[in-house]
C-alpha cells in the first residue's frame, strides 16, 4: 500500500531565507507525485507535479522539487521565501489507474510553513 | 482554464436539515471527487465518479449521498448530519490518469 510521510509538521523560517519541506513516499510501483499548497480558508492549489521525465520540476513562483527514486523522496525547496508563502503544504502520491480513469491521491499529513519578517 | 467551482462557500445546517453541495467543472474531465478536510488535517477521500459512474465509496455514512447528473456536475446531498461532520468539503476533477484540480471548498457547520 502507498503512504506519504512529511517529516516536519511545522517549519518556521525568516523571510528571504531558503527552505526545504521534506516528503518521503512508499510504493512498490511507479508513481505520480505532487505538491499542493493551501492558503488559509482556501482550497488546494497544485504547486508542482512529477509524472515522468526530468526529475527536477519547477513552479512559476520559485519552488522546485526533485524526484529521487532511490531515496523515495520528493522534497520541496525554495531558495528565498516571502511572507506570502505562509501556507500549508501537502505532498501527495498516486498510482495511475488508467483502466479506472481516475487517480486515488494519498496525502501526507501536511507541513505548515510560517514565514516571519 | 483549470477552474473547479463549488457552491455554496459556507453552509450552516441543523441536524434535521437536508441540503446539497454543488460542484462544477468545464475542463472536460471525466473523473470527479469529493474530499472531506478537518481542521489541520489532510483531505480524506469520500467518493470518486469516473465517466459519471460511482467508482469509489470510502465507506462513507449513508447520510452523505453523492450524485453525478452529467460529466460537468457533481452534487453531495446531506441529510441528518452530526456535528462531527462539520468540515471543509472539497471537490476535485481530473482527466484520465491526470492531475487533480480542486475547487475552493464549502465550509460546512452542523449545529
Amino acid at each position: 500500500a502507498q503512504s506519504v510521510t512529511q517529516l516536519d509538521s511545522q517549519v518556521p523560517v525568516f523571510e528571504e531565507a531558503p527552505v526545504e519541506l521534506r516528503c518521503n513516499y512508499s510504493s512498490s510501483v511507479s508513481v505520480y507525485l505532487f505538491w499542493y499548497v493551501q492558503y488559509p480558508n482556501q482550497g488546494l492549489q497544485l504547486l508542482l507535479k512529477y509524472l515522468s521525465g526530468s526529475t527536477l520540476v519547477e513552479s512559476i513562483n520559485g519552488f522546485e522539487a526533485e524526484f529521487n527514486k532511490s531515496q523515495t523522496s520528493f522534497h520541496l525547496r525554495k531558495p528565498s521565501v516571502h511572507i506570502s508563502d505562509t501556507a500549508e503544504y501537502f505532498c501527495a502520491v498516486t498510482e495511475p489507474h488508467y483502466s479506472g480513469g481516475y487517480n486515488k491521491l494519498i496525502f501526507g499529513a501536511g507541513t505548515r510553513l510560517a514565514v516571519h519578517p | 482554464d483549470t477552474e473547479v467551482t463549488q457552491t455554496p462557500k459556507h453552509l450552516v445546517m441543523g441536524m434535521t436539515n437536508k441540503k446539497s453541495l454543488k460542484c462544477e467543472q468545464h475542463m472536460g474531465h471525466r473523473a470527479m471527487y469529493w474530499y472531506k478536510q478537518k481542521a489541520k488535517k489532510p483531505p480524506e477521500l469520500m467518493f470518486v465518479y469516473s465517466y459519471e459512474k460511482l467508482s469509489i465509496n470510502e465507506s462513507v455514512p449513508s447520510r452523505f449521498s453523492p450524485e453525478c447528473p452529467n460529466s460537468s456536475l457533481l452534487n453531495l446531498h446531506l441529510h441528518a448530519l452530526q456535528p462531527e461532520d462539520s468540515a471543509l468539503y472539497l471537490c476535485a476533477s481530473s482527466q484520465e490518469g491526470g492531475v487533480l484540480y480542486f475547487g475552493p471548498g464549502t465550509r460546512l457547520t452542523v449545529t
